[in-house]
């Protein structure tokens, strides 16, 4: 079975553009969980999707922003992008939520903010 | 608050010895799931372990052991025959069922494995 994909696996953004990343779960995950690793904060929960609805949010500006396709693919975007942004982006996968399944992640997004 | 405390940076160990990563948190919950995680330099987290805090007998997985203390609340990971792969940072993370249903996770410790 395919692992977590996440696209693309670098980027290279100068501060006020918007990104957009993605991530493929693992197949039959229905729920997606992102998070941001900086050498500074650590690992930090941005959100969770399941059903095509955010579940759970962390405490990220309104600039953060996420979406889950039908297919159970997801999306989160960036917009405004500031230095401080700049970090690894995890993406997670879980069959069902708030059971305390294994998330398996994605390889990441590392995002470089100019 | 729940907080999770990874209390050693670094670490370093010959190929083969044993090794034990401390992993220690905070919470008034009852009902939580505990992992550890493996981010090797490829930066791929890798799942290691898991454990259920309602379960007494402690999980084991081939060359990882944990060694859970839910009075104390400790939870450290034991890597016995340590290999040259096994070098990684270790993240300690909860999964709290009650309240936010999000993965916490720990600093990180950075295991180095000599040989």
């Amino acid at each position: 079975k395919a692992g977590v994909t996440q696209t693309p696996r670098y980027l290279i953004k100068t501060r006020g553009q918007q990104v957009t990343l993605s991530c493929s779960p693992i197949s039959g995950h229905r729920s997606v969980s992102w998070y941001q690793q900086t050498p500074g904060q650590g690992l930090q929960f941005l959100f969770e999707y399941f059903s095509e609805t955010q579940r759970n949010k962390g405490n990220f500006p309104g600039r953060f922003s996420g979406r889950q396709f039908s297919n159970s693919r997801s999306e989160m975007n960036v917009s405004t992008l500031e230095l401080g942004d700049s970090a690894l982006y995890l993406c997670a996968s879980t069959k069902e939520p708030g059971q305390g399944n294994e998330q398996y992640f994605g390889p990441g997004t590392r995002l470089t903010v100019t | 608050a729940q907080t999770v405390t990874q209390s050693q940076p670094e670490m370093s160990v010959q190929e083969a010895e044993t090794v034990t990563l401390s992993c220690t948190y905070d919470t008034s919950e009852s009902n939580y799931y505990l992992f550890w995680y493996k981010q090797p330099p490829s930066r791929q987290m890798i799942l290691v372990i898991r454990q259920e805090a309602y379960k007494q007998q402690n999980a084991t997985e081939n060359r990882f052991s944990v060694n859970f203390q839910k009075a104390a609340k400790s939870f450290s990971l034991k890597i016995s025959d340590s290999q040259l792969g096994d070098t990684a940072m270790y993240f300690c993370a909860f999964f709290f069922i009650q309240g936010a249903q999000k993965l916490v996770f720990g600093q990180g410790t950075r295991l180095t494995i000599n040989p």
